[in-house]
């Protein structure tokens, strides 16, 4: 069965500094991936994700990721973080033998500080 | 347009009571799909449906839990004789269940049901 591992619970940051918030998943022959994020009070919003092709995906608000097959991560990145960032950051897989279900890691609570 | 949408957003019982948890998906999405999410982790799969066609009830803890979704819309998660344990956030997303899509689909969350069994 596919696992997440998200290896940060919280990941403090200066405004305006870059981050990247990592993300592991169990190894299997085609995985999807996916990055949510999810604001105080609100439903998870899909930032990006990457079903094939090129290995660096860029979402939305300045996110990009990486797949990288041989390590099994997919690292979220931004160069420059904004005060309205601060969220929790979710990482999800889906496969072929998983069915339609999301399995997601523990998530990543992003705090940027000024 | 509108979002997947849950109701109620808070409730609290007590314990052996049953509870009824609504999600109203996004109009036109064919699949739905229904997730807890303990404290501090992520969602956890219980069930999902295609139209009214519940194809995966894999996470459903146990037989106190069912889900239904009689007219392929709206769907209600049915929790009996509650128990502490069952304390979480209850989430329901819905995707368009287009062919072909299935694994790759986005799927788009509604705000959640926070239950509290006391």
């Amino acid at each position: 069965a596919q696992s997440v591992t998200q290896l940060d619970s919280q990941v403090p940051v200066f405004e305006e500094a870059p981050v990247e918030l990592r993300c592991n998943y169990s190894s299997s022959v085609s995985v999807y991936l996916f990055w949510y994020v999810q604001y105080p009070n609100q439903g998870l919003q899909l930032l990006l994700k990457y079903l094939s092709g090129s290995t660096l995906v860029k979402g939305i608000n300045g996110f990009e990721a990486e797949f990288n097959k041989s390590q099994t991560s997919f690292h979220l990145r931004k160069p420059s973080v904004h005060i309205s960032d601060t969220a929790e950051y979710f990482c999800a897989v889906s496969d072929y033998w998983s069915g339609n279900k999301l399995v997601f890691g523990a998530g990543t609570i992003l705090r940027v500080k000024s | 347009g509108a979002g997947v949408s849950q109701s109620p957003r808070y409730k609290v019982t007590k314990r052996g009571q049953d509870v009824a948890l609504r999600c109203d998906p996004i109009s036109g999405h064919v699949s739905l799909y229904w997730y807890r999410q303990a404290l501090g982790q992520g969602p956890e799969f219980l069930t999902y449906f295609n139209y009214e066609a519940q194809q995966d009830k894999s996470g459903l803890p146990n037989d106190r839990f069912s889900a239904e979704r009689p007219e392929g819309s709206i769907s209600t998660l049915t929790i009996q004789r509650t128990e502490q344990r069952d304390s979480a956030m209850y989430r329901c997303a819905s995707s368009l269940g287009t062919s072909g899509g299935g694994v790759k689909e986005t799927q788009y969350f509604g705000p959640g049901t926070r239950l509290l069994v006391l």
